[in-house]
């Protein structure tokens, strides 16, 4: 299985521009889930995905950010505009029926917000 | 919600020695505890869970101890190798219908000296 697949896997942007980051879960999941990892906050759950709808998206910081699952295989997570603060790696995951079963992270995206 | 604490958030073994991490949760309801493994530049990666209606749980050289009356579980890595080093993520959630929110503690960073 080629695992969850993220890109891209580094990005540098310039404060103000749209950023957006692209997932595809591992085929046969109907779960999927957008984290924010930081050295302050750890792991956050930014939103959450299951059979394509956005279930919670409590997670997500602020109207700068949004995200959409137009089909099984595929999600993307948005910033726009984006800030320095927004500087982080974002990870996508995916499961089987939500967490009832193992969660799969992809290998992230790593990005910095100048 | 469900609040999970981690200690320590550093920890330096030598090589053959064991390595514990603890962990404590706050939601008595959760039921499923999966611990990750995060190496450099790549996404956490299960390496052992645990449910409720376990006590251990050991697999080669890692094990996981729960003890739901004092809301804590633990990862034990026996003799530690230089590849174990990495950071270790604990986390919690319920595992049921609807449930899909794993909340994780902040990490400990293990690293193994040859």
């Amino acid at each position: 299985d080629a695992g969850v697949i993220q890109s891209p896997r580094h990005e540098v942007t310039e404060m103000g521009q749209e950023v957006t980051l692209r997932c595809k879960p591992i085929s046969g999941h109907n779960s999927l889930f957008w984290y924010r990892q930081t050295m302050m906050r750890g792991l956050e759950l930014l939103i959450y995905f299951n059979n394509n709808v956005p279930i919670d998206d409590s997670g997500m910081p602020e109207d700068r950010f949004s995200a959409k699952m137009p089909n099984a295989s595929f999600s993307t997570l948005k910033i726009q505009p984006s800030e320095p603060r927004d500087s982080a790696v974002y990870f996508c995951a995916s499961s089987h029926s939500g967490g009832r079963n193992t969660i799969y992270f992809g290998e992230g995206s790593w990005l910095t917000v100048v | 919600g469900e609040n999970v604490e981690q200690h320590p958030s550093t920890l330096s073994v030598q090589e053959g020695d064991s390595a514990v991490i603890k962990c404590t949760y706050s939601d008595s309801a959760s039921n499923y505890f999966p611990w990750y493994k995060q190496e450099l530049g790549k996404g956490p990666q299960l390496i052992i869970d645990i449910r409720s209606n376990v006590g251990e749980k050991k697999d080669q050289r890692i094990a996981v101890t729960l003890n739901k009356t004092a809301k804590h579980f633990s990862l034990h890595i026996t003799e530690t190798q230089p590849e174990d080093s990495a950071v270790y993520f604990c986390a919690a959630s319920m595992r049921g219908a609807g449930s899909y929110q794993l909340t994780f503690g902040k990490g400990t960073k293990l690293s193994v000296i040859p």
